[in-house]
């Protein structure tokens, strides 16, 4: 069964710094790859998805994934944090078999000090 | 813009009084999901609908229903909401014909009295 970790329920950085959310999956098939963002009462929001095309993927935002098969990961990063990235990051994994679920890790808090 | 809409945003109701949550969609698309959000944690799936074909998840309880009559529309029915049913409950459509790609609606937040 495919399963998503994400290592860490809360990350703090500064504005203008590195953003690192991690992601670890496990899929016994290939499976898809997503990072959601929800702002505070609001529903989840596509920031990038990885379907086993190009393995670094880029999304909305500035935001980027890359895929790496031999760590079973798909860390989402983004070069230089904005105040407006303060928000709850979640990894998910699809599979088109069984169902057509998305099961989603539980989740990265970001905060972002000025 | 085609979109996905959940009524009501906010929803209070007493312990044990019946609930109904409704979403819509213009997306046409086939697979229509509701989750469940407790305060910080993980969306948990709760069932889904692939077109007329109702999925439920084995650790829904069965105070949670659900209907879909026609593509574009799904509802959410709590029988007898307990303190502990109080969450936000979004509703998502996904296109199994690409990856799955899931929108979601803005959720309606439940409280339960």
């Amino acid at each position: 069964a495919q399963s998503v970790t994400q290592l860490g329920s809360h990350v703090s950085v500064s504005e203008g710094a590195l953003v690192l959310l991690r992601c670890n999956y496990s899929s016994s098939v290939p499976p898809y790859l997503f990072w959601y963002v929800q702002y505070p009462n609001q529903g989840l929001q596509l920031l990038l998805k990885y379907t086993s095309a190009a393995t670094l993927v880029k999304g909305i935002n500035g935001f980027e994934a890359e895929f790496k098969k031999s760590e079973t990961s798909f860390h989402l990063t983004k070069p230089s944090a904005h105040m407006s990235d303060a928000a709850e990051y979640f990894c998910a994994v699809s599979l088109l078999t069984g169902g057509f679920k998305t099961i989603f890790g539980a989740g990265t808090r970001l905060f972002v000090k000025a | 813009d085609a979109m996905v809409i959940q009524n009501p945003r906010y929803q209070v109701t007493q312990f044990g009084k019946p609930v109904t949550l409704s979403c819509s969609q213009t997306l046409n698309h086939n697979v229509m999901y509701w989750y469940q959000q407790k305060s910080s944690q993980a969306p948990k799936l709760l069932f889904h609908y692939y077109d007329k074909d109702f999925n439920n998840e084995a650790d829904t309880p069965d105070n949670f229903q659900s209907r879909r009559p026609n593509t574009s529309f799904c509802f959410l029915d709590i029988r007898s909401p307990g303190l502990g049913d109080a969450a936000m409950y979004l509703c998502a459509t996904g296109e199994v014909s690409g990856a799955n790609v899931l929108t979601f609606g803005a959720g309606s937040r439940l409280t339960v009295l």
